[in-house]
């Protein structure tokens, strides 16, 4: 079981350029979420979706796009990215609403480091 | 509104002695509670939760933790510190009607020497 799986792992941008950081889960999880992690920031919800054809901001929604046109992937979008963007991004599923009884738990993947120069 | 608070950014213990990481929460509404663990270069892993059953949560190697509402505190504890338990430590709140997101403390760095 591949759990949830994230490309790719590294990677470096100019400025002003876009790229697509993709997610995908094979547990057949309703809810899908992007994370940002940054030093001493803990992590921060940039978008989430809660099935196919829905989503919704997060905390830190700005200069991300995402989509959800399947149950198994959740794409994020930077438009155009910037050095404020430097992160290391995390994917989570879960089968219910996160935190939520006994199948809210989020299950991550491994993270995707972003540098962008 | 909630938040999460965790007290230290960094705990350094010796291998074979207690571990305690300390975390306070505020929410609007009974809270759901959990510990991650982050090992390097790894994606975030559930440690245990509390969902308002038993107080006193036991979760996976050897961890537990203590919901006390009157202090709103929710430590992580375990007696014994084994060098596999380096990694960073988060807390994190759920709790609301409606829809459900996570609060995630700032994490804590747990160093264990030999």
């Amino acid at each position: 079981n591949a759990g949830v799986t994230q490309t790719p792992k590294f990677q470096v941008l100019k400025t002003g350029q876009s790229m697509t950081l993709q997610c995908a889960q094979d547990m057949n999880h309703e809810y899908m979420s992007w994370y940002r992690q940054d030093p001493g920031m803990g992590l921060r919800l940039i978008h989430y979706s809660v099935g196919a054809g829905i989503t919704d901001q997060g905390e830190v929604p700005n200069g991300y796009n995402v989509s959800r046109s399947t149950t198994e992937d959740f794409p994020l979008r930077l438009l155009s990215a910037a050095p404020s963007q430097t992160s290391v991004y995390f994917c989570a599923s879960s089968y219910s609403l996160p935190g939520q009884g006994n199948t809210g738990e989020l299950f991550f993947g491994e993270g995707s480091r972003l540098t962008v120069l | 509104a909630q938040s999460v608070t965790q007290l230290d950014s960094h705990v350094s213990v010796s291998e074979g002695t207690p571990v305690l990481l300390r975390c306070n929460y505020s929410s609007s509404y009974s809270p759901s509670l959990f510990w991650y663990v982050q090992h390097p270069n790894k994606g975030l892993q559930l440690l245990l939760k509390y969902t308002s059953a038993a107080t006193l949560v036991k979760g996976i190697n050897g961890f537990e933790a203590e919901f006390k509402k009157s202090e709103t505190s929710f430590h992580l504890t375990k007696p014994s510190a084994h060098m596999s338990d380096a990694a960073e430590y988060f807390c994190v709140v759920s709790g609301g009607s409606g829809y459900s997101t996570l609060t995630f403390g700032k994490g804590t760095m747990l160093l264990v020497s030999p």
